[in-house]
């Protein structure tokens, strides 16, 4: 049982938007906590996607959007592509649970 | 652009125990120059999410999830510009891709990965 919950699955068609939450509570991102995304694709290490709740780093295209309101927070994708056909995690910092990082489940995104 | 390199034995027997070492290139693990960082160990069980295993600063400080501060020990050799991770006692249940990353510690967030190394406890 994850720290930080998402939908096990999301789908879309090519071009269309999707958005996948997560959810925490008042120890982690309710107590103001960033919330960094992560983008594995298929047999590949995960890699930062989102940072500090909406920031790309370099070489992300801007086609990925983050959000955070209290104790949620959503990665958003538009323009669906093919190649964005992966894994996706959340991730934040607890408090509660000795300072620990904690991830959510995971969200498999699959383009129709 | 800092690059990590797991390496380490693929298979462990149960109750023995898992020893992996991360190379750090491209970066000294003791610079603070361009910011502070911890270097960290996350795991991840066969089509399962991820799980923080625990981190060190170069220093020698570490900090340990909860879950498996009773097993695991992470140090390093600034030297060699490598940590390592050991996890005692092993069981099946520690069967999982482990992946050595940096995390940078004004924001708790993990910038660089390593490819990461399956390694499978069995008999």
């Amino acid at each position: 049982q994850s720290v930080l919950t998402q939908p096990p699955s999301v789908s879309g068609a090519p071009g269309q938007r999707v958005t996948i939450s997560c959810t925490g509570n008042t120890s982690n991102i309710g107590a103001g906590y960033d919330v960094h995304w992560y983008q594995q694709l298929p047999g590949t290490a995960p890699r930062l996607l989102i940072f500090g709740n909406n920031n790309r780093p370099s070489g992300v295209p801007d086609r990925f959007s983050g959000s955070k309101t209290g104790t949620s927070a959503s990665l958003a994708i538009t323009g669906l592509q093919a190649e964005d056909e992966a894994d996706y995690y959340c991730q934040s910092y607890d408090v509660s649970l000795s300072r620990s990082r904690v991830f959510g489940g995971g969200t498999k995104l699959t383009v129709l | 652009q800092v690059q990590l390199q797991e390496s380490g034995p693929g298979l462990v027997k149960p109750s023995q125990t898992l020893s992996l070492t991360c190379t750090v290139s491209g970066g000294s693990i003791s610079s603070t120059t361009r910011g502070n960082y911890y270097w960290s160990w996350i795991r991840q069980h066969p089509a399962k999410g991820l799980e923080w295993i625990g981190y060190i600063y170069y220093s020698g400080n570490t900090h340990y999830s909860p879950s498996l501060r009773s097993r695991v020990t992470i140090s390093v050799d600034t030297f060699k510009n490598q940590f390592s991770l050991t996890v005692s006692s092993v069981t099946a249940a520690d069967t999982a891709m482990y992946y050595c990353a940096r995390e940078d510690s004004s924001g708790y967030r993990f910038d660089s990965w390593g490819q990461g190394t399956l390694v499978t406890v069995s008999s």
